[in-house]
């Protein structure tokens, strides 16, 4: 069984400009979530995606943004970077029917500069 | 606001010892509890996790004790290893998303 794979592993981008990151969710799994870890801190909720459709969202401006597409793997955009940007993204899956068991993926470390 | 308040931020243990880490919440609808193991570079596995009607649930070395009078639950490293030096959080969901600590450095020496 293949777990939650993410896309690229590191990412460096300068100052306003626009990233997109990928995201496989684990088998059997429909649901994909979204989290920020900055260094040393917990991670933060963005938002979640169920159905193909935004379901739940975090303290994150509009810049950030995201698709799930039908065969489950999900995308976050995140348009005008700013330096605070600069964090460890994590993408988790959760299994059909409960969305509280979320496994996660590797992440994707993102620098901004 | 933090809605999850987790201590101490770095443990050190002997090897063998047993490794606690304490959680507090504040917001009484959570019904989920889950802990995480993160190893630098990697992300958060899901170790072990509790639903609010059970006061303690056992996996391996790993316990998690739950006092919902208190709002606080707490993970248990019985026969600490090692291996078992990571940076722990606890969580809390109502529904979705997950609300994180911000976690405890366990540092595992022989």
């Amino acid at each position: 069984e293949t777990g939650v794979t993410q896309s690229p592993t590191h990412l460096i981008k300068t100052r306003g400009q626009q990233v997109t990151l990928r995201c496989s969710s684990q088998s059997g799994h429909n649901t994909v979530s979204w989290y920020q870890q900055a260094l040393g801190q917990g991670p933060q909720f963005i938002f979640q995606y169920y159905r193909e459709e935004e379901n739940g969202r975090g303290n994150f401006p509009p810049r950030f943004s995201g698709l799930q597409f039908p065969n489950y793997s999900s995308e976050l955009n995140v348009n005008a970077l700013e330096l605070d940007d600069s964090a460890l993204y994590l993408c988790a899956s959760s299994p059909r029917g409960s969305f509280h068991e979320q496994y996660f993926g590797p992440g994707t470390r993102l620098t901004v500069t | 606001q933090q809605q999850v308040k987790q201590s101490p931020q770095s443990l050190i243990v002997q090897k063998g010892g047993i490794s606690i880490i304490n959680c507090a919440y504040e917001n009484t609808a959570f019904d989920y509890f889950p802990w995480y193991q993160q190893f630098p570079g990697k992300g958060p596995a899901l170790l072990i996790a509790i639903r609010p009607d059970v006061s303690e649930k056992k996996e391996g070395r790993f316990t998690i004790s739950f006092n919902k009078s208190a709002k606080q639950f707490s993970l248990h490293i019985m026969d600490s290893q090692p291996g078992d030096s990571a940076t722990y959080f606890c969580a809390a969901s109502e529904n979705t998303p997950l609300v994180f600590g911000k976690g405890t450095r366990l540092s595992v020496i022989a």
